[in-house]
C-alpha cells in the first residue's frame, strides 16, 4: 500500500457528512475503488470510479477524482452509526493487482 | 445470495499443523484471489488463479499453497502454520483480471 495513502482516523458526528481522502501515485491507474470493512468481516465494494471521470454519485456516496493532483475522496452524506468501519481506497493499474491504502477508521459518534 | 463464500469463518490450528481454508463462488468468475490481512493492515495479495493458471506473488512464502479444482472452488493450504500466520484470509473473485474484485467474508485464522 505504499503507493496509496490515506489518513488513518476520522471521527464524525451522526448526521454530519464524512469525507475520506486518498492520494495515489500511479497516473496510469484505470479504476479507483472504495471498499468498506466492518469489524471481523470481509471487504464490501462500496463504489468505484473510472479514471476518465471526475465525479460519481450513488445515493449517500459521492466520489470525487482529481487526476491532476492524484487525489480521490469519498463523501458520505448523513453519516449513520452503521457507517462506522474501516474504508480502504484502492487503485487498479489495469492488471490483476489492486494497490490498497492502509485504511481509514471512521468512528461515528452520537 | 452470498456470491463469495468462505469456510470456515473462524479456524483454530496448532503451530505446525497443516490447515486448509476454503472459498467458493457462484459468480462463475474466471479469477480467484487469496489475500492475507493482518491486524490494522491492508490486505496483501498471496496469489491468484486465472482459470487454471496459478500466479504466485514474488514474496509469498513457500508455506502457502493453493488449489483450484474447478471454477467454483479455490483452497488455501498452509503447510506448517507459524504464529506469524495468524491473520484474516480473504478470498476475492473477478470476471477477468482487469475487473472489479468481490470479496468474501474472510476466515479468521488463529495459531496456538
Amino acid at each position: 500500500g505504499e503507493d496509496v495513502e490515506q489518513s488513518l482516523f476520522l471521527s464524525v458526528r451522526e448526521g454530519d457528512s464524512s469525507v475520506i481522502n486518498c492520494t495515489y501515485t500511479d497516473s496510469s491507474s484505470t479504476y479507483l475503488y472504495w471498499y468498506k470493512q466492518e469489524p471481523g468481516a470481509g471487504l464490501q465494494l462500496l463504489t468505484y470510479i473510472f479514471s476518465n471521470m471526475d465525479m460519481k454519485q450513488d445515493q449517500r456516496l459521492t466520489v470525487l477524482l482529481n487526476k491532476k493532483d492524484k487525489h480521490l475522496s469519498l463523501r458520505i452524506a448523513d453519516t449513520q452509526t452503521g457507517d462506522s468501519a474501516i474504508y480502504f481506497c484502492a487503485e487498479s493499474m489495469g492488471d490483476y493487482k489492486l494497490s490498497f491504502g492502509a485504511g481509514t477508521t471512521v468512528t461515528v459518534r452520537a | 445470495d452470498a456470491m463469495v463464500i468462505q469456510n470456515p469463518r473462524y479456524q483454530v490450528t496448532q503451530f505446525g499443523k497443516p490447515v486448509t481454508l476454503s472459498c467458493s463462488q457462484t459468480l462463475n468468475h474466471n479469477v480467484m484471489y487469496w489475500y492475507q490481512q493482518k491486524s490494522s493492515q491492508a490486505p496483501k495479495l498471496l496469489f491468484h488463479y486465472y482459470d487454471k493458471d496459478f500466479n504466485n506473488e514474488a514474496d509469498t512464502p513457500d508455506n502457502f499453497q493453493s488449489r483450484r479444482p474447478n471454477t467454483s472452488f479455490c483452497f488455501l493450504d498452509i503447510r506448517s502454520p507459524g504464529l506469524g500466520d495468524a491473520a484474516m484470509y480473504l478470498c476475492a473473485t473477478s470476471r477477468d483480471q482487469r475487473d472489479t474484485q468481490y470479496f468474501g467474508p474472510g476466515t479468521r485464522l488463529t495459531v496456538l
